[in-house]
């Protein structure tokens, strides 16, 4: 049970370049999110899924969109980065408290992403 | 809005004392569960201890406990008989019942001096 993985653990990107961050769960999690984190800071939530399928807006999605085609995997896409996009990403899920399942956030260990 | 606060960027601890790290956050809400987690220098964040609004009762997870005063809106978290595996940032986390979005401090960095 390998719990909340990201791929890659660390990228370099030069402004304009494009790419795409993968997460994967195995706990069987519905709800499914991308946070990142600047110095000095919390958390903030950019993206956040509740199913299969679907995709909604957090706090900061400007710059970024997300696909969940799949319930075990969420990926977060920069289509044309900026330097303001480094920051440490991290997905995270958790059960739907519609389950029953206690609604505690699982997080991965987490992308450095440099942009220049 | 919400909002949480943490006063104390950094504190540290002599091994085996107690430390006490703050936590307010402001909310017109009713439901809503508070958490703290840990950030080792590996980043990964690990739940450390969570409560129910709606639970009078101290949630208490072996060396931490928690001190929740739902009226003044406060939420500290005590680590016992302090541990050098306990270094870390830690972060005071919100959620209101029925959102998607967990509301996080700036974080505090503990210390623990053998």
């Amino acid at each position: 049970n390998a719990g909340v993985t990201q791929t890659p653990k660390f990228r370099v990107l030069k402004t304009g370049q494009s790419m795409t961050l993968l997460c994967a769960q195995d706990m069987n999690h519905e709800y499914m999110y991308w946070y990142r984190q600047d110095p000095g800071m919390g958390l903030r939530l950019i993206h956040y899924s509740v199913g299969e399928g679907t995709t909604a807006k957090g706090e900061v999605p400007d710059g970024y969109n997300v696909s969940r085609l799949k319930k075990q995997n969420f990926l977060l896409g920069l289509e044309s980065a900026a330097p303001s996009q480094t920051s440490v990403y991290f997905c995270a899920s958790s059960y739907d408290p519609a389950s029953g399942g206690i609604r505690n956030q699982y997080f991965g260990p987490g992308t450095r992403l440099l942009v220049l | 809005a919400q909002t949480v606060t943490q006063s104390q960027p950094e504190m540290s601890v002599q091994e085996a004392e107690t430390v006490t790290l703050s936590c307010t956050y402001d909310t017109s809400e009713s439901n809503y569960y508070l958490f703290w987690y840990k950030q080792p220098p590996s980043r990964q964040m690990i739940l450390v201890i969570r409560q129910e609004a709606y639970k009078q009762q101290n949630a208490t997870e072996n060396r931490f406990s928690v001190n929740f005063q739902k009226a003044a809106k406060s939420f500290s978290l005590k680590i016992s008989d302090s541990q050098l595996g306990d270094t870390a940032m830690y972060f005071c986390a919100f959620e209101p019942a029925g959102a998607n979005n967990l509301f996080f401090g700036t974080g505090t960095r503990l210390t623990v001096i053998p």
